[in-house]
Formats: structure tokens, C-alpha cells, sequence
């Protein structure tokens, strides 16, 4: 399986720290994306990063791919409380898109 | 709003009975998926089409079916329903391997 999968699976911290969460998978990738799901709602999508790109920033996200180690990073910097959700990293290998088991983060004001 | 709309938002029926889940894209993409998402099994991939025709397969049942109208609205059906099928289903849609849009799902509890 190609499956992408998250660490840590859930993570607390306080407003205005950031926060990091690692995802790995098993085989070669076209792209690695990166979505955020609030409780019980639709996934968004939040970044995508290219198997030849190192990293990629957006607004307060930064994304790490290294395809060596086959794993990618997302920080979430200067957090809030509305960051409060899981975040499932997804790998596109041949025409699917399959998503780890997330990781539940938690910003506490 | 991603633009892509499911149909219904609940869903509540009985083992055993069959019920078909809706989707629209957002208007141009091509493709549209349908995940389940349920507690004990993460965020599912089950079938893709394109265009009106299958691409892709994943752990979808043999009691689930799914087709892409010309209108590239899909349905996903799902009969003989048991306890275990109760779960949030996702529709999404994309123009292309990028981003896929989805969309706010459809929650089915088989009681």
C-alpha cells in the first residue's frame, strides 16, 4: 500500500505555537497533498507539493517532501484556535489519492 | 463552499435496505470521487469516474455501485445495507491529479 500515514495521531499545544505533524508512505508519488477536515465536515484541500519540489510554503503552512525518506512535513506556524482540526496527508500515485489516518490537532487559547 | 454539492445531508434507514447518495461537481471537473470516512477505518477511497466512465477502483463492496451521468452527476448506491456501512460518505471532484474538491457529505447511520 501506498498509503500515506500521519504522526503524531493527535497533537495539543497552546495558541501561538506551531505546530508539526510527519506523514509517510510506501511507494513513489506523482504529488503529496496536504487537507484539513473540520468535525464531521468536508476536507479541504491546503497544499500540494510536486515529487520534485523540496518545500512549499502557504500563508502560515510550510511543506516539506523528501522523497529519499519518503515522508513529508506540515508546520503550522503562530497557531490559532480555529487551526483546530485533523489533517490527513494524501499520496497520489496512479489515479488515486489515498489519505493516512490523520493527525487531531488541538489549539488551545 | 467547494462547489460541490451532495445530496442528502442524512440519512437514517435499516439493514438490509438500499439507498442511493448524490453528487454534483463543480462545474468543469471531470472527475468524481466517493470516499468513506468511518471511525475504525479512516477516510476510504472507493471509485473514481471520469468522464462518465470508471478510472479507478478501491475498497469499494460488491453491494456498492456508482455511476457518472452525461450531466457527470454521480450516484452512489448501496443496497442490502448492514450496521457496519453506517459512515460519512464523501463525493469529490477535480479537473485534473491535483487538488480534489469535496464535497460537505452524506452521513448514513443503518440502523
Amino acid at each position: 500500500s501506498q498509503q500515506g500515514e500521519e504522526d503524531p495521531q493527535a497533537l495539543s499545544i497552546q495558541e501561538g505555537e506551531n505546530a508539526t505533524m510527519n506523514c509517510s508512505y510506501k511507494t513513489s508519488i506523482n504529488n503529496l497533498q496536504w487537507y484539513r477536515q473540520n468535525s464531521g465536515r468536508g476536507l479541504v484541500h491546503l497544499i500540494l507539493i510536486r515529487s520534485n519540489e523540496r518545500e512549499k510554503h502557504s500563508g502560515r503552512l510550510r511543506v516539506t517532501l523528501d522523497t529519499s525518506k519518503k515522508s513529508s512535513s506540515l508546520l503550522i506556524t503562530a497557531s490559532r484556535a480555529a487551526d483546530t482540526a485533523s489533517y490527513f496527508c494524501a499520496v497520489r500515485g496512479y489515479n488515486k489519492l489515498i489519505f493516512g489516518a490523520g493527525t487531531r490537532l488541538a489549539v488551545h487559547p | 463552499d467547494s462547489g460541490v454539492t451532495q445530496t442528502p445531508k442524512h440519512l437514517i434507514t435499516a439493514t438490509g435496505q438500499r439507498v442511493t447518495l448524490r453528487c454534483s461537481p463543480r462545474s468543469g471537473d471531470l472527475s468524481v470521487y466517493w470516499y468513506q470516512q468511518s471511525l475504525d477505518q479512516g477516510l476510504q477511497f472507493l471509485i473514481q469516474y471520469y468522464n462518465g466512465e470508471e478510472r479507478a477502483k478501491g475498497n469499494i463492496l460488491e453491494r456498492f455501485s456508482a455511476q457518472q451521468f452525461p450531466d457527470l452527476h454521480s450516484e452512489l448506491n448501496l443496497s442490502s445495507l448492514e450496521l457496519g456501512d453506517s459512515a460519512l460518505y464523501f463525493c469529490a471532484s477535480s479537473a485534473s491529479l491535483g487538488e480534489q474538491f469535496f464535497g460537505p457529505g452524506t452521513r448514513l447511520t443503518v440502523l
